[in-house]
């Protein structure tokens, strides 16, 4: 079993649907981190946090350290939100700063 | 510069070839890591770096793969010999301190294609 699970794998959304992305991880961790990868392949960090809720623009991030879980919600979806969005964690412990990474939530938002 | 810089795009060797990747880091930045994104979205954790220091290597198939960050040079990273199997897509990312909590920036990537 993954340490850092996401569901769902693929999500297709109707423009202007509200939207929401689930994280879950079975490893202590300081941060979360919310990725968003384009199909040009760069990587953007959309939120990093390690508790409560954080807002961007259409864009909120929320953290339950207790229960392990954090969620992305979109609002007000757009075509241009395609891409795939990534949950990864910074763990206890780890001098190293490294990230493990969830496996990607692919969204398509159609007009 | 304001962003993470990765060199080449795109990069294509025969196997058996060398291949060397390059990253400069945000100016300020001390730590610098790499990643490797295979089949979708599986990243593996390769090697971080304080300033020109090795600060984790624990990802790294040393046979093979070598890295190194030094003063006023971009940031490289070195496959000596590839394989099949490193093909994928090696990002580079870089954050200002150690602290767990500051926000990482990303490169583009370089897609590594081994014929």
């Amino acid at each position: 079993k993954n340490e850092v699970e996401q569901s769902p794998q693929n999500l297709t959304a109707q423009e202007g649907e509200f939207i929401t992305i689930n994280c879950s991880y079975s490893v202590g961790i300081s941060a979360l981190h919310w990725l968003q990868q384009h199909p040009g392949g760069g990587i953007v960090s959309l939120f990093m946090l390690s508790s409560g809720k954080k807002k961007h623009g259409r864009l909120i991030a929320t953290i339950n350290i207790q229960e392990k879980h954090s969620s992305l919600h979109i609002t007000a979806s757009h075509p241009r939100d395609s891409a795939v969005y990534i949950c990864a964690v910074s763990t206890y412990g780890g001098a190293t700063n490294k990230l493990i990474f969830g496996t990607g939530t692919l969204l398509a938002v159609q007009p | 510069g304001e962003e993470v810089a990765q060199t080449p795009k795109h990069l294509v060797r025969g196997e058996g070839q060398k291949a060397k990747l390059y990253c400069a880091p945000i100016k300020g930045h001390s730590y610098v890591f790499w990643y490797q994104q295979v089949l979708k979205n599986e990243f593996k954790f390769l090697i971080s770096f304080q300033n020109e220091n090795v600060f984790d290597e624990t990802g790294m198939p040393k046979e093979r793969f070598s890295a190194k960050c030094l003063p006023n040079s971009p940031c490289s990273l070195e496959i000596q010999a590839t394989k099949l199997e490193d093909s994928a897509v090696y990002f580079c990312a870089s954050k200002v301190v150690r602290d767990l909590n500051s926000p990482l920036h990303f490169g583009n990537g370089t897609r590594l294609t081994v014929t």
